[in-house]
């Protein structure tokens, strides 16, 4: 298997523009997740999905963000209108049973 | 809901010198403790985990021991080596969470030859 798939790598925008990041899970893994990580507040979960349906948003930080996973094997999360302070890079991450999560190589998001 | 604190943010070891991370958790319900590893530019990646029907765990350098009364588990490293420099996470995962992972603030760990 290739491992968690996410795209692009690096995005540079400016602010106000929609952003969408996309993951592809490790196939047969059944929960999937979203991390923001930044040097001030570490590695935050965003949200996670348990058989494609949202389970807990709790960390999505405004209604700017959202997220989707319309099977499962993709998923998505869109900001708009981005900001700077989304700057960060995001992980996805996908497990199977409640064990061991694999992490994405990440976006490296930059909004000017 | 669960709230893991890690210490030290830093630490600074020879080569050849033990190392020892610390975690604290706030939810006794939580059943599993993974510990990952984040090399400079790249991905978390896990190192060790443990569950809550065991005490310690170990693989080759690397040790885990976790205290359910205490809500405490560590990390230990003997032997470091410059490789082991990185920064290490450490987690917990709630029960009923279905795999929700909180994540601790990291240590960034120097091993200097």
């Amino acid at each position: 298997d290739a491992g968690v798939i996410q795209s692009p790598r690096h995005e540079v925008t400016e602010m106000g523009q929609e952003v969408t990041l996309r993951c592809k899970p490790i196939s047969g893994h059944n929960s999937l997740f979203w991390y923001r990580q930044t040097m001030m507040r570490g590695l935050e979960l965003l949200i996670y999905f348990n058989n494609n349906v949202p389970i807990d948003d709790s960390g999505m930080p405004e209604d700017r963000f959202s997220a989707k996973m319309p099977n499962a094997s993709f998923s998505t999360l869109k900001i708009q209108p981005s900001e700077p302070r989304d700057s960060a890079v995001y992980f996805c991450a996908s497990s199977f049973g409640g064990n061991e999560q694999f992490f994405g190589p990440g976006t490296r998001l930059t909004v000017l | 809901g669960e709230n893991v604190e890690q210490h030290p943010s830093t630490l600074s070891v020879q080569e050849g010198d033990s190392a020892v991370i610390k975690c604290t958790y706030s939810d006794s319900a939580s059943n599993y403790f993974p510990w990952y590893k984040q090399e400079l530019g790249k991905r978390p990646q896990l190192i060790i985990d443990i569950r809550s029907n065991v005490g310690e765990k170990k693989d080759q350098r690397i040790a885990v021991t976790l205290n359910k009364t205490a809500k405490h588990f560590s990390l230990h490293i003997t032997e470091t080596q410059p490789e082991d420099s990185a920064v290490y996470f450490c987690a917990a995962s709630p029960r009923g969470g279905r795999g929700k992972l909180i994540f601790g603030q990291g240590t960034e760990l120097s091993v200097k030859p």
